[in-house]
C-alpha cells in the first residue's frame, strides 16, 4: 500500500524559529513536492523535487527552502517562522511521468506565534 | 489572481440523486485537468483526470465534463452516497508545468 508520512500532524513555534517538516515516501517516487493549504485558496505549490539533490521553485517559495539527500526523503524548511506561515503543510509524491496521480501525505497543521 | 476557480465552497445533495461539481479555469493553455478528493484529517486523494483533447471522461459514478470554449469543468457523482461527503479540489496544468488547484467544494451527502 502506498504511503506518505509527514513527521508530525501538529506543530507549535514561535516567531523566529527554525522549522523543519519531514516528509517520508515508500513508493520509491521520483517527484515530490510541498503544498501549502490555506482557507480559500487550495493548494498552493511550495517546491518540488524530481529527483536526488534537485528541486524546483513553486509558486510560492519565498520563505521557504528544501532538501533531498534521499529519494526516499523531501524536508521543507522555514528558516525563520513568521505568523504569515500558519498554513496546513502537505506532502505528495508521484511517479515521475506520472505528476498528475500524485499521493499525500495527512498534513501537518503549523502554528506559528 | 486565481488561474482556477471552484465558486461554490460547499454544496448539498440528498443521497441517491446526482453531485456536480463545478471548476473554472482562465488559462487557455492549460492542457490537463484532474479532481482529488479530501476527507479530514487525510491527504487529498486522486480521482479522476481529463486530457484537453477529450470532452468526457468516465469512471464508475464519477463523470468529468470539460468544455474548452466555455472553460469549464465539471464532475459529476451518481448517484452520490454519504461516504462521498469530502473537499473537491479541481486542478488544471499547462504541458510542462505543475499544476494549479482551486480552492476547493466541500460535499456533503445527506442520508
Amino acid at each position: 500500500d502506498v504511503k506518505v508520512t509527514q513527521s508530525s500532524r501538529y506543530l507549535v513555534k514561535r516567531t523566529g524559529e527554525k522549522v523543519f517538516l519531514e516528509c517520508v515516501q515508500d513508493m520509491d517516487h521520483e517527484n515530490m513536492f510541498w503544498y501549502r493549504q490555506d482557507p480559500g485558496l487550495g493548494l498552493r505549490l511550495i517546491y518540488f523535487s524530481y529527483d536526488v539533490k534537485m528541486k524546483e521553485k513553486g509558486d510560492i517559495p519565498e520563505g521557504y527552502s528544501v532538501s533531498r539527500e534521499k529519494k526516499e526523503r523531501f524536508s521543507l524548511i522555514l528558516e525563520s517562522a513568521s505568523t504569515n506561515q500558519t498554513s496546513m503543510y502537505l506532502c505528495a509524491s508521484s511517479i515521475l511521468s506520472r505528476n498528475y496521480e500524485q499521493y499525500f501525505g495527512p498534513g501537518t497543521r503549523l502554528t506559528v506565534t | 489572481d486565481q488561474q482556477v476557480k471552484q465558486n461554490s465552497p460547499s454544496l448539498s445533495v440528498q443521497e441517491g440523486r446526482i453531485s456536480i461539481l463545478n471548476c473554472d479555469y482562465t488559462n487557455s493553455m492549460f492542457d490537463y485537468f484532474l479532481w482529488y478528493k479530501k476527507y479530514p484529517a487525510e491527504g487529498p486523494t486522486f480521482l479522476i483526470s481529463i486530457s484537453s483533447i477529450k470532452d468526457k471522461n468516465e469512471d464508475g459514478r464519477f463523470t468529468v465534463f470539460l468544455n474548452k470554449s466555455a472553460k469549464h469543468l465539471s464532475l459529476h457523482i451518481v448517484p452520490s452516497q454519504p461516504g462521498d461527503s469530502a473537499v473537491y479540489f479541481c486542478a488544471a496544468r499547462r504541458y510542462g508545468q505543475n499544476f494549479v488547484f482551486g480552492p476547493g467544494t466541500r460535499l456533503s451527502v445527506l442520508p
